[in-house]
């Protein structure tokens, strides 16, 4: 199985300030690697699949970036809806598909 | 718009077997998609459970295999989720959800429902 890493696991950020979450893969999965962004009582929403491609309708300030074991998801400018848990997740290994714990992007 | 809705008891007993369905609307079952499932135990991660295409070929996290059965039901436009001997650590909110083929594209989950408690207590 391939374990994937989150971190921090939580993130104290202003509103307007940048936000730098990081996705570490225990082995390799190229750029089969989604980001999901989930707010209390809600299903997870689709922000970035094969490791740099935004899903549709989401915002130019989230970006992702990295591939092999490493990735990156980044928040420009904090909005206030912004303020959720995010989840990398591995589609690469295929029917073993893994999520990393979770980061939660709290109000700082 | 593609709409996904879970149904099914929010409450089964240990050892007893779990089972949910998703209703699809929106969208064809039977188009070019893997419909699955994805759980997430309280104030925890999300694991996913497995996926089936329209052809119910379906395939499984392997953790869970020994347990669980994904159907489809394309005259119903729905799938189903079973999963046996179930304790409390099966107790989470079960999502349905849509994704591409894993064999070609990039197959990351694009439709989720809005998710349904289940409790496993006597």
């Amino acid at each position: 199985e391939i374990v994937m890493t989150q971190s921090p696991a939580t993130l104290s950020v202003s509103p307007g300030e940048r936000a730098t979450l990081s996705c570490r893969a225990s082995q390799t999965v190229s750029s089969n690697l989604a980001w999901y962004q989930q707010k209390p009582g809600q299903a997870p929403r689709l922000l970035i699949y094969g490791a740099i491609t935004r899903a549709t309708d989401i915002p130019a300030r989230f970006s992702g970036s990295g591939s092999g074991t490493e990735f990156t998801l980044t928040i420009s400018s904090l909005q206030s809806e912004d303020f959720a848990v995010y989840y990398c997740q591995q589609y690469h290994n295929w029917p073993s598909w893994t999520f990393g714990q979770g980061t939660k992007v709290e109000i700082k | 718009q593609v709409q996904l809705e879970e149904s099914g008891p929010g409450l089964v007993k240990p050892s007893e077997t779990l089972s949910l369905s998703c209703a699809v609307s929106g969208h064809s079952i039977s188009s070019a998609y893997y419909w699955g499932w994805i759980r997430q135990p309280p104030g925890k991660g999300l694991e996913w459970i497995g996926s089936i295409y329209q052809s119910g070929t379906a395939h499984y996290n392997p953790s869970l295999k020994s347990r669980v059965t994904i159907s489809v039901d394309t005259s119903e436009n729905q799938f189903s989720l079973k999963l046996s001997s179930v304790t409390a650590a099966d107790t989470a909110v079960y999502y349905c959800a849509r994704h591409k083929s894993p064999y070609y594209g990039s197959p990351a989950i694009d439709y989720w429902g809005q998710g349904t408690l289940v409790t496993v207590s006597s």
